[in-house]
């Protein structure tokens, strides 16, 4: 069974604070993404990574870095924290490849911006 | 890029009935489209999936449905239940590489 990991279910930071969400795989997925999700806007990305070091940004990566130093964990960072960037983040995870393109997620982090 | 536009953002069915939900998108590049259920509290988990080769797909009371041409594809649920309350997903990607999901239907099954 795929498990998907996030380093926290619930975050509360204030305002300017740096703030790291961690996700890690045990699958040995090539694909890692970072969702945000908010009430009728659905899933959005922010960015994807298909590689060790490698990333791309999504639709949405103001505000946010990325860090993948390891296939299992991909790091989402919120440099500045903002107000605007409560939400819920999900982390997902998939083989690279036709046939192959399920994407398992992790629990989620609400994070809460204050 | 990819737009999915997804309806309707609400369904609500009496026990037995059917639910359809719709996704259209726009880059005729997209062969891969799956579906997510997320229940209230918990992650999306992918209960149906369909690629460009193939026009129908069916797994139990669940189906789904893939026009091409149009750029829709359709989720179909019979015999509803009322453990199939939930929030229905769909999505569109270029080979698993970029997803583009919809807004999202929160259907509710009435008993």
């Amino acid at each position: 069974d795929v498990k998907v990991t996030q380093s926290s279910r619930y975050l509360v930071k204030r305002t300017g604070e740096k703030v790291f969400l961690e996700c890690v795989q045990d699958m040995d997925h090539e694909n890692m993404f970072w969702y945000r999700q908010d009430p009728g806007l659905g899933l959005r990305l922010i960015y994807f990574s298909y590689d060790v070091k490698m990333k791309e940004k999504g639709d949405i990566p103001e505000g946010y870095s990325v860090s993948r130093e390891k296939k299992e964990r991909f790091s989402l960072i919120l440099e500045s924290a903002s107000t605007n960037q409560t939400s819920m983040y999900l982390c997902a995870s998939s083989l690279r490849g036709i046939y192959q393109e399920t994407q398992y997620f992790g629990p989620g982090t609400r994070l809460l911006v204050l | 890029g990819e737009n999915v536009e997804q309806h309707p953002s609400t369904l609500s069915v009496q026990e037995g009935d059917s639910a359809v939900i719709k996704c259209t998108y726009s880059d005729s590049a997209s062969n891969y489209f799956p579906w997510y259920k997320q229940e209230l509290g918990k992650r999306p988990q992918l209960i149906i999936d369909i690629r460009s080769n193939v026009g129908e797909k069916k797994d139990q009371r669940i189906a789904v449905t893939l026009n091409k041409t149009a750029k829709h594809f359709s989720l179909h649920i019979t015999e509803t239940q009322p453990e199939d309350s939930a929030v229905y997903f769909c999505a569109a990607s270029i080979s698993g590489n970029q997803f583009y999901f919809g807004t999202g239907t929160s259907l509710t099954v009435i008993p």
